[in-house]
Parts: C-alpha cells; sequence; structure tokens
C-alpha cells in the first residue's frame, strides 16, 4: 500500500498568490516525522519544512507552512506569495520511528506534485 | 553553510562496467543515506549509515554495495552495471530530525 500519497500531478498558480499542495500518509507508528521537498528541473532535492507527528504546532519556515491534520492523516504544504522561482517538482516524504527529536530512517516519498508559476 | 557534497556530478560507464560514487555529509553529521531516483520516480531509499554502520537497507541490489570510512565520507560501488542503473543518486545526511540532500549524481550506463 502507498504510504505517501500525492493526488495532484500537477498544479498551476498565479505568480503572488498562495498555493496549497496536497499530502496523505498511511502509517501505524505513533511516532513519524513528515518532510516536504523542492527538487527544481535542476535536479537538486532542496529540504524545505519538517513536522514531527507530537509537534502540537504547524510548521513554518517563511513563505512554507505545513498544514497537519493528524486525524485525517494529512500534510499540505501552503506556499504563500508564490514566485516564479517556485516551480519544481514537490515531493512529501515521511519517517516512521521518529523518536521525538531524532531519528535516523529512511524517507519514504510521494510521487510528487509539479508546481507551475504563471507570471 | 556547508552542504552534502557528492562526486562526480555526472558519470557516464557501459555496460558490465563498475563505478564508485562518493558523499561527504555535513560536518558533524552522524548519518547517511543513498537514494536512487530513476527518470520521472520518486526516491527510492537504498543503504544508510549511522556511525559507520549499516543501519538501514533498502532496495539495493546485490550488485551494489556501500561503506561509511572513519572520516563519515561514504561510498556506493556499483558493479556489473546495466541499463536500468540509470538514475539520478543522491546521498543525504542527517544529524537529528532534517534530512539534507546533496546535488546528486546523475549515472548514465550506455
Amino acid at each position: 500500500a502507498q504510504k505517501i500519497t500525492q493526488t495532484q500531478p500537477g498544479m498551476f498558480v498565479q505568480e503572488k498568490e498562495a498555493v496549497t499542495l496536497d499530502c496523505t500518509y498511511d502509517t501505524s507508528d505513533p511516532s513519524y516525522g513528515l518532510f516536504w521537498y523542492k527538487q527544481p528541473s535542476s535536479g537538486e532535492m532542496i529540504f524545505l519544512i519538517y513536522q514531527g507527528s507530537y509537534d502540537q504546532q504547524n510548521a513554518t519556515e517563511g513563505r512554507y507552512s505545513l498544514n497537519f491534520q493528524k486525524a485525517r492523516k494529512s500534510a499540505n504544504l501552503v506556499i504563500s506569495a508564490s514566485q516564479l522561482g517556485d516551480s519544481a517538482m514537490y515531493f512529501c516524504a515521511m519517517r516512521e520511528g521518529d523518536a521525538g527529536g531524532t531519528s535516523y530512517g529512511k524517507l519514504t516519498f510521494g510521487q510528487g506534485t509539479i508546481l507551475t508559476v504563471h507570471p | 553553510a556547508a552542504g552534502v557534497i557528492q562526486s562526480p556530478r555526472h558519470l557516464i560507464k557501459e555496460k558490465r562496467e563498475t563505478a564508485t560514487l562518493k558523499c561527504y555529509p555535513i560536518p558533524r553529521h552522524d548519518t547517511v543515506y543513498w537514494y536512487q531516483q530513476g527518470p520521472g520516480q520518486d526516491p527510492q531509499f537504498l543503504i544508510s549509515f549511522y556511525e559507520k554502520m549499516q543501519s538501514d537497507k533498502g532496495s539495493i541490489p546485490d550488485r551494489f554495495s556501500a561503506q561509511q570510512f572513519s572520516d563519515y565520507h561514504s561510498e556506493l560501488n556499483m558493479s556489473s552495471l546495466e541499463l536500468g542503473d540509470s538514475a539520478l543518486y543522491f546521498c543525504a545526511s542527517s544529524l537529528g530530525n532534517e534530512q539534507y540532500f546533496g546535488p546528486g549524481t546523475r549515472l548514465t550506463v550506455t
């Protein structure tokens, strides 16, 4: 069964608008971490944001915020004030076995969502 | 800030040849991971090391091996290369929650 699901193969947004990229996950482990990465056409994987399953507040990093809804098992990425440079592939990933601070586990990725920002 | 370093960035090999990919983690990071990303696919976990010991293993072919050295750098050795091994190979390192990826090595097998 797919552990991370990104149902939007592609998304379009107008420059300066906000956009939400969807991610749902499936795990029976009470301790886990959720990640978002950006992969531009050049290929590198850029870490954006992390949310631990026990974190009480939604994670935020600059223009990125993670809308964490534990009961729904969703971890959507919200990008505010989109910029042309935000055009890229975005991956949601999960690490199971997070122990409230440190963990050394592998990441399982979703299929990705291609975001295109229009001027 | 220092990032994960991978070398080489691009590599072209022929079938049945061998390849060695190198990874230098962020200083003081104690865990190294290797991932393989095929064309149009998401990254797949291969293997990881914590404090120079193998900590987890994913779908890594028997033709591949890896190790982490005393200076914490890691090498992924790939033998009897096949066309299907053509992919982007990432190394990542972590110390705590966040996992940072290197720029990747693009391997092309012809």
